[in-house]
């Protein structure tokens, strides 16, 4: 069974503090790791998505990588708009596109 | 583009009581999927459709649960009777193809009392 787990599960930052959210994942053959942010009382908002161990891409103040375990989501110089809650998806290979998620990473900047 | 339209975003019902969601994809996407989400298990794959045909709906719960998707434009979840423990969140989302990333509607939370 596929399975992600996303560490901490809460993360408080002031404004300008770096820091990496984790995602780790057991997918069979992964096809593509996907993050999304989630604001309160809102649908999840898509970010990136990564399909090979070593593909890095970046967004703003993120940057999100991938190894064969693992994926980070680096947030630099982070401001209190960034606060939400950060999700991580798998989803695997062959006939079954069912996209697993994480339960997520709250994330909390203040001024 | 009005995006994923779901409604209604609030519902608040009686155990035993039928409830219909209802969800509007984005025009030309392909596939569509619904979600539950909870504080205790997160966003949990119900089913997906994949060009209005149910691929995979190994996530319903039970048989109080059924999702249609007679068109393009429009799809249902249904649970009957209603339970408290279904209390939730519950999104659809729709992409342009399998394997393509997923646009969220709003959700609709629902409150069996």
């Amino acid at each position: 069974e596929d399975q992600v787990t996303q560490s901490p599960e809460a993360l408080r930052l002031q404004e300008g503090e770096s820091s990496s959210l984790n995602c780790s994942y057991t997918v069979s053959g992964l096809r593509g790791l996907f993050w999304y942010r989630q604001d309160p009382g809102k649908g999840p908002e898509f970010l990136f998505t990564l399909y090979s161990a070593g593909e890095e891409k970046e967004k703003e103040r993120l940057k999100a990588t991938l190894t064969k375990k693992e994926s980070f989501l680096h947030i630099t110089a982070p401001k209190p708009e960034d606060s939400a809650t950060y999700l991580c998806a798998a989803q695997g290979g062959g006939s079954n596109y069912k996209l697993t998620f994480g339960k997520g990473t709250l994330l909390t900047v203040n001024p | 583009d009005a995006g994923v339209i779901q409604s209604p975003r609030h519902e608040v019902t009686e155990m035993g009581q039928e409830v219909t969601l209802r969800c509007k994809p984005i025009s030309g996407h392909n596939s569509l999927f619904w979600y539950r989400q909870t504080m205790m298990r997160g966003l949990e794959l119900l089913i997906y459709f994949n060009n209005n045909v149910p691929i995979d709906d190994s996530g319903m719960p039970e048989d109080r649960f059924s999702a249609k998707m007679p068109n393009a434009s429009f799809s249902t979840l249904k649970i009957q009777p209603s339970e408290p423990r279904d209390s939730a969140v519950y999104f659809c989302a729709s992409s342009p193809g399998l394997g393509e990333k997923l646009f969220f509607g709003s959700g609709t939370q629902l409150s069996v009392l």
